[in-house]
């Protein structure tokens, strides 16, 4: 099973910073089967990055995706009042699908 | 246009049963894996299971916390996907979604919230 781990934990900061999440991997994730979910209360995870850089459909480019092999990030190049929510990685490379422990944008 | 609705949510005693249904409609489970994924209240993500498409036999797999108590199956004339969930536990808990393709196309349902309580 692929162990991912999100840092920081909670990230605090203002409208229009930029904000940079991370995710490891215990192990290689294959064909960069590795992507990334915005998630606000009472609501269903949100696709925003696919294939580790890939954007969604209707994903604004604020947001990008990099890394391969067991490093990855998602920046958020300005933060936006709407941004601020929890973010988990997922990767889809093997069975089981694992999920990162999320993180939280939070205002600061 | 895509669509997963779950449904059969509730709350249930401890050693209960429950099935979550989840409808589809504009795909087919012939030609898509689909996942069932919860998040207990607070929590992160967790995958529960699977099932894979016709080109892989309808294969189900499990997470090692649901082994022998959950069961996934389809019914292609109604378009729906099951999870029955049997010996329920206070730990299972939580809102269950269902997700095309591994989530990676973005396709997800609501969810159905279960309530595992005494």
């Amino acid at each position: 099973e692929i162990v991912l781990t999100q840092s920081p934990g909670t990230l605090s900061l203002s409208p229009g910073e930029r904000a940079t999440l991370s995710c490891r991997a215990s192990q290689t994730v294959s064909n960069t089967y590795l992507a990334w979910y915005q998630q606000k209360p009472g609501q269903a995870p949100r696709l925003l990055i696919y294939g580790a850089s890939s954007r969604a459909t209707g994903i604004p480019d604020r947001f990008s995706g990099s890394g391969s092999g067991t490093d990855f990030t998602l920046t958020i190049s300005s933060l936006e009042p709407e941004d601020f929510a929890v973010y988990y990685c997922q990767q889809y490379d093997s069975s089981p699908l694992t999920f990162g422990g999320g993180t939280k944008v939070e205002v600061k | 246009e895509v669509q997963l609705v779950e449904s059969g949510g509730g709350l249930v005693q401890p050693g209960g049963s429950l099935r979550l249904s989840c409808a589809v409609s504009g795909f087919t489970f012939s030609n898509h894996l689909v996942d069932w994924v919860r998040q207990a209240p607070g929590k992160g993500l967790e995958w529960v299971g699977r099932l894979r498409k016709r080109a892989f036999s309808y294969v189900t797999e499990y997470a090692a916390s649901v082994e022998g108590r959950f069961t996934i199956s389809r019914d292609e004339s109604k378009n729906s996907l099951y999870l029955q969930m049997n010996s329920l536990k206070t730990e299972d808990t939580a809102v269950y979604y269902c997700t095309r393709d591994a989530g990676a196309t973005g396709y997800w349902g609501q969810g159905t919230l279960v309530t595992v309580s005494s």
